[in-house]
């Protein structure tokens, strides 16, 4: 589980500030993901970067922004949350560009609670 | 489109007895499987997965899965189960033609002394 790390662990914020999550994977890996995992729903795939550039970007609200600044670090920004954006962000990475065989390994994720 | 299923959303056993947690899936193409278990207030930890070749595939802490094709499952199971298997098991498919993983909403797993 070392592998990904993630900071902070905890987050409380209100609806006008403005924070950021990070991951970091020490696996050597070329992919990285944004997770969102809310209480009684399954994960939701927010982001996927592959070699430092956006390949996937599921629909998600402009108030969340990542940035991929290396294959090793991972950052998603946070602006003028809502109450509904509470939940548990989880950073992954995989060896590969996300093909079919990849596996993905979990960082401990971010708990956010916006108030 | 590509669905999992998990049709439980707890599991109860007692330890020392076998258990099961179903997963069912929906690709149109070639599936690839995979569980994951989450412990408390931590991340998802990888536990095995399906691509190709026997249907029974052996993981991480004694668990198995179950490919059956004609089913469409991929359940995961373990011969005695142990307390400290409690967690939320997530099942995930990877349609061939996909690169994304769908996971399933989580099965809860409790063991019982």
């Amino acid at each position: 589980e070392t592998g990904v790390t993630q900071t902070p662990r905890h987050l409380v914020m209100g609806m006008t500030n403005k924070k950021s999550l990070k991951c970091e994977q020490h696996l050597g890996h070329n992919a990285m993901y944004w997770y969102k995992q809310s209480a009684k729903k399954p994960l939701e795939l927010m982001f996927v970067y592959s070699l430092e550039e956006r390949v996937e970007n599921n629909s998600v609200p402009s108030r969340f922004s990542p940035e991929c600044p290396n294959s090793s670090h991972l950052f998603l920004h946070l602006h003028t949350l809502q109450p509904e954006d509470s939940a548990l962000y989880l950073c992954a990475s995989s060896q590969g560009t996300g093909g079919i065989t990849d596996t993905q390994y979990f960082g401990p994720g971010t708990r956010l609670t916006v108030l | 489109a590509q669905s999992v299923a998990q049709p439980e959303d707890q599991v109860n056993v007692a330890e020392g007895n076998p258990l099961t947690v179903k997963c069912t899936y929906s690709v149109s193409g070639n599936p690839y499987l995979f569980w994951y278990v989450q412990y408390p207030n931590r991340g998802l930890q990888f536990l095995l997965k399906y691509i190709t070749g026997d249907n029974l595939v052996k993981g991480s802490y004694g668990f198995e899965a179950e490919f059956n094709k004609s089913q469409t499952s991929f359940h995961l199971k373990k011969p005695s189960a142990l307390v400290s298997d409690s967690a939320l098991y997530f099942c995930a498919v990877r349609d061939g033609g996909y690169s994304t993983l769908t996971f399933g909403k989580g099965t809860m797993l409790l063991v019982s002394p």
